[in-house]
């Protein structure tokens, strides 16, 4: 079955550090990847995806992300965090067949403190 | 580019009634829209896959008696809650995507449903 995790609830940083969010998958055949990020009460908003070519993928807002084919992981990664990017992230991978719907991991609620 | 508008934003009504939310691609055509539930501090639960011009494909478990979805244009995509009850109550986010599998889906804000 195809699946995402992302192993942690929550994640605490300080502002000004560096921030990594964990996504591993489970998909048959060659992962596409997105990360989103939800503020409250509103829908998600795209921040990167991976579909092939560079493992390291940079996105919006400063956020990047590196595949890792060989640990299936798709962690998001920021070099400075910002109080503004507290928020909750989805790692999603898209379902081959069909639509393509994408399935969503639980989710990561970040939190950044001055 | 890609906007994704959903209305009401939020809506409060009384068991046994129905409601109505409507998901619009703003500014290109969308083939396909994705309906999704999402409960306080949970993840999204995909409910069902709307297509232009066809019937609705739904997620196992899921009610399509209960969740109406009609995709009557290429911009329009609508979801019906059907003589709603409190456990309906949730947040429901609609999605579409540009052509091309490897494109991102683009959300609405969200609709927020209480069932009183």
């Amino acid at each position: 079955a195809q699946s995402v995790a992302q192993p942690e609830d929550q994640v605490n940083v300080a502002e000004g550090n560096p921030l990594t969010v964990k996504c591993t998958y489970s998909v048959s055949g060659n992962p596409y990847l997105f990360w989103y990020v939800q503020y409250p009460n509103r829908g998600l908003q795209f921040l990167l995806k991976y579909i092939t070519g560079d493992n390291l993928v940079k996105g919006s807002y400063g956020f990047e992300a590196e595949f890792n084919k060989s640990q299936t992981s798709f962690h998001l990664k920021k070099p400075s965090a910002l109080v503004s990017d507290s928020a909750l992230y989805f790692c999603a991978v898209r379902v081959s067949g069909g639509y393509n719907k994408l399935i969503f991991g639980a989710g990561t609620r970040l939190a950044v403190h001055p | 580019g890609a906007v994704v508008s959903q209305h009401p934003s939020w809506v409060i009504c009384k068991s046994g009634t129905s409601v109505k939310i409507e998901c619009r691609s703003l500014d290109f055509q969308a083939t396909t829209m994705f309906w999704y539930r999402q409960f306080p501090k949970q993840s999204l639960m995909l409910m069902a896959t709307s297509n232009e011009g066809s019937k609705a494909t739904y997620e196992q478990g899921v009610e399509k008696d209960k969740f109406l979805i009609n995709h009557a244009s290429l911009t329009l995509s609508t979801l019906t809650v059907t003589s709603a009850h409190p456990e309906d109550s949730s947040f429901y986010i609609c999605s579409a995507r540009l052509t091309g599998a490897d494109s991102p889906l683009h959300f609405g804000n969200g609709t927020r449903l209480t069932v009183t």
